[in-house]
């Protein structure tokens, strides 16, 4: 079974710093990515996918992540963050052939303006 | 407006009675999923659904039942076997398996 670590469970930047949070999974065979995003009081949401392709993924609000097969790493990045970036991130992981999505711990991102 | 409507959205219940938390999606998606959110855990997989008539248990299925008579509904039932049932419970549902996921706005269950 697959199963997915992130490395930071809370980090504090101030507006316009830039954001790496680091995630982890582990697994042999090929894998669908995923960031979603909990802003305060609302429900979880998409931030951005990997399927194939190209490993350098854009998705909303300025987000970006890079898969890297050989690290089994799937980073989200952006290069300066807002306050209303403040959320807690969840990295996910399932294979191609099955529907199981794995969860990591989540990281609560706190920004300061 | 498509989505997932879960009901309600607090809960609470005495020790040693069954609860039953309410999930309906109008996306018309095939794969329906239970997760619990716990602090600093995460999200852990409960139950899911391929397709009506099936489930399978997730990571911590033990305490839980769940049905799927109908494409649109995936009741949980939190029964007094449970251990810890205290916590906020995830439904959501994806167009087939391995799609991202769509999520309800949870139901936070408080047993004392």
């Amino acid at each position: 079974a697959q199963s997915v670590s992130q490395h930071n469970h809370h980090v504090i930047l101030s507006e316009a710093a830039s954001l790496e949070l680091g995630c982890n999974y582990s697994y042999g065979g090929t894998v669908n990515l995923f960031w979603y995003v909990q802003y305060p009081g609302q429900h979880l949401q998409l931030l951005l996918k990997y399927f194939s392709g190209d490993p350098l993924v854009k998705g909303i609000k300025g987000f970006e992540a890079e898969f890297i097969k050989s690290k089994f790493s799937f980073n989200l990045r952006k290069p300066s963050v807002q306050w209303s970036d403040t959320a807690e991130y969840f990295c996910a992981v399932t294979t191609t052939s099955g529907s199981r999505l794995t969860f990591g711990e989540g990281t609560q991102l706190t920004v300061n303006p | 407006d498509g989505g997932i409507t879960q009901s309600p959205k607090y809960l609470f219940r005495k020790e040693g009675q069954n609860v039953t938390l309410s999930c309906e999606q109008n996306l018309n998606h095939d794969a329906m999923y239970w997760y619990r959110q716990d602090p600093g855990q995460g999200l852990r997989l409960i139950y899911y659904s391929q397709i009506v008539n099936d489930f399978q248990k997730g990571d911590i299925a033990e305490g839980y039942s769940v049905s799927r008579e109908k494409k649109e509904s995936f009741p949980l039932t939190v029964t007094s076997a449970q251990k810890n049932p205290t916590a906020f419970y995830l439904c959501a549902s994806s167009l087939q398996p391995g799609s991202p996921l769509h999520f309800g706005n949870g139901t936070r269950l408080t047993v004392t």
